[in-house]
């Protein structure tokens, strides 16, 4: 595709359910962000894969937020047990090389834990 | 709590006139700068971006400035458009950190 693509656009879970959210990024693209992104606020930095090692996971709020990306394209999060405070817009972001200058952002995952 | 964030600070233009959207950093060891544009149901999307070793840098419509010493970078936006009505966020990151810093954002409406 020409941009980066989330899927899907809006989830709702119920509180405690397990939630997937795909990212596919543009073709070739080395680097894979995900952000969490809270109404009001700017997108907070989750994790970062180059290809299909995850470098740095330090952004993931508790062990109940997993991330794999294990072929080097599409990324998939996943929340477990979700709770009402995981509520938020979900980013992923790709760029071409290593390193973030000018990642290219997709539309996110709405996601709403009622 | 979720009622502080929703409020935004907003600057509020006419179109044709000039914008400038102020940000400050607070880690001195940043030195790359990105400015970011998201409209309603959009992400972020790539304005201009700058590093530490330059001072200003343009590009269509738009002007980065940085000022090191006290730690503010701003954007610049000649003859707004209501094209140009979204969120912007500044962006820090340093060599070595792959992650980006958000700032809280500025909410720009342009009045026709």
């Amino acid at each position: 595709g020409a941009g980066v693509s989330q899927s899907p656009r809006y989830k709702v879970a119920k509180r405690g359910q397990d939630v997937a959210l795909r990212c596919d990024p543009i073709s070739g693209h080395v680097s894979l962000f995900w952000y969490q992104q809270a109404l009001g606020q700017g997108p907070e930095f989750l994790t970062y894969f180059q290809n299909e090692a995850q470098l740095d996971k330090s952004g993931l709020p508790s062990d109940r937020f997993f991330a794999e990306r294990p072929e080097g394209s599409v990324s998939t999060l996943k929340i477990q047990r979700t709770q009402q405070e995981d509520s938020a817009v979900y980013l992923c972001a790709s760029s071409l090389e290593a390193g973030t200058t000018e990642a290219f952002f997709g539309q996110g995952t709405r996601l709403t834990v009622v | 709590g979720e009622s502080v964030g929703l409020h935004l600070p907003t600057l509020s233009v006419q179109e044709g006139d000039n914008s400038i959207i102020n940000c400050a950093y607070s880690n001195s060891a940043s030195d790359y700068f990105i400015w970011y544009k998201q409209e309603s149901g959009k992400g972020p999307q790539f304005i201009i971006d700058i590093r530490s070793n330059m001072d200003k840098r343009q590009g269509q419509r738009v002007t980065v400035l940085l000022n090191k010493t006290v730690k503010h970078l701003s954007l610049q936006i000649a003859a707004t458009q209501p094209g140009d009505s979204a969120v912007y966020f500044c962006a820090e990151t340093y060599t070595g950190r792959r992650a980006l810093t958000f700032g809280s954002g500025t909410r720009l409406q342009v009045q026709p």
